[in-house]
């Protein structure tokens, strides 16, 4: 199947510095990218939508200027979270279909962030 | 707006069938997914489902669907110790078609 990855895998970092994660699509094009956060033992919340060449469409709640995400080009998607804070601390996952087979998505193994 | 709800935990021993249940809210759902997590890990697609079919089966899992209940299972023959996971069921709408809602997660732990 198509394959995603993430990077970084795990990252710790201070209060109030921003941390960057990327998303990859690594053998096929993605217009559209999602991202989501899972806090321990619970499930997965849709954050925002990640549009190829265009903004991003947040979910209700989310705040887009706190969770920055830019779709540069058809294989890469990146969320900032910017100024974090410990209860940004989470499990970021990010998925994308495959083309036009909208009826699938892969994920990305997931990036565990840890503020301090 | 959309709920998906499922059991929290379930427990079976090496060899028996495991049914993981689901029930869902949004009536315009169109398709539902079986999600597999291991530890540490992000979410593997074991299966799919379109709102008009009853049953689907791969292998050892089968999926049932009750549209008129909005209810969903997932059973696991012969369930390995490999299985154990967190298994999540997720429904999409024709509204946001490639939307996922996630269910609340079912921890299954298979014992030897």
């Amino acid at each position: 199947g198509a394959v995603v990855s993430q990077h970084p895998s795990w990252v710790i970092c201070k209060s109030g510095t921003s941390v960057k994660i990327e998303c990859r699509s690594l053998d096929f094009q993605a217009t559209t990218m999602f991202w989501y956060r899972q806090f321990p033992k619970q499930s997965l919340m849709l954050m925002a939508t990640s549009n190829e060449g265009s903004k991003a469409t947040y979910e209700q709640g989310v705040e887009k200027d706190k969770f920055l995400i830019n779709h540069a080009s058809l294989t890469l998607s990146t969320l900032t979270v910017t100024s974090a804070h410990p209860e940004d601390s989470s499990f970021y996952i990010c998925s994308a279909p495959p083309g036009r087979s909208y009826n699938e998505q892969f994920f990305g193994p997931g990036t565990r962030l840890t503020v301090l | 707006g959309e709920d998906v709800e499922q059991s929290l935990f379930l427990s079976v021993r090496e060899g028996d069938s495991s049914v993981i249940n689901c029930t869902y809210t949004d009536s315009s759902s169109t398709y539902l997914y079986w999600y597999k997590q291991e530890p540490g890990a992000g979410l593997q697609l074991l299966t799919y489902i379109f709102s008009n079919m009853d049953m689907k089966q791969d292998q050892r899992l089968t999926v049932l669907l009750n549209k008129k209940d909005k209810h969903l299972s997932l059973r696991i023959a012969d369930t390995q110790t490999g299985d154990s996971a967190i298994y999540f069921c997720a429904e999409s709408s024709w509204e946001g078609f490639q939307k996922l809602v996630f269910g609340t997660g079912t921890r299954l732990l298979v014992s030897p």
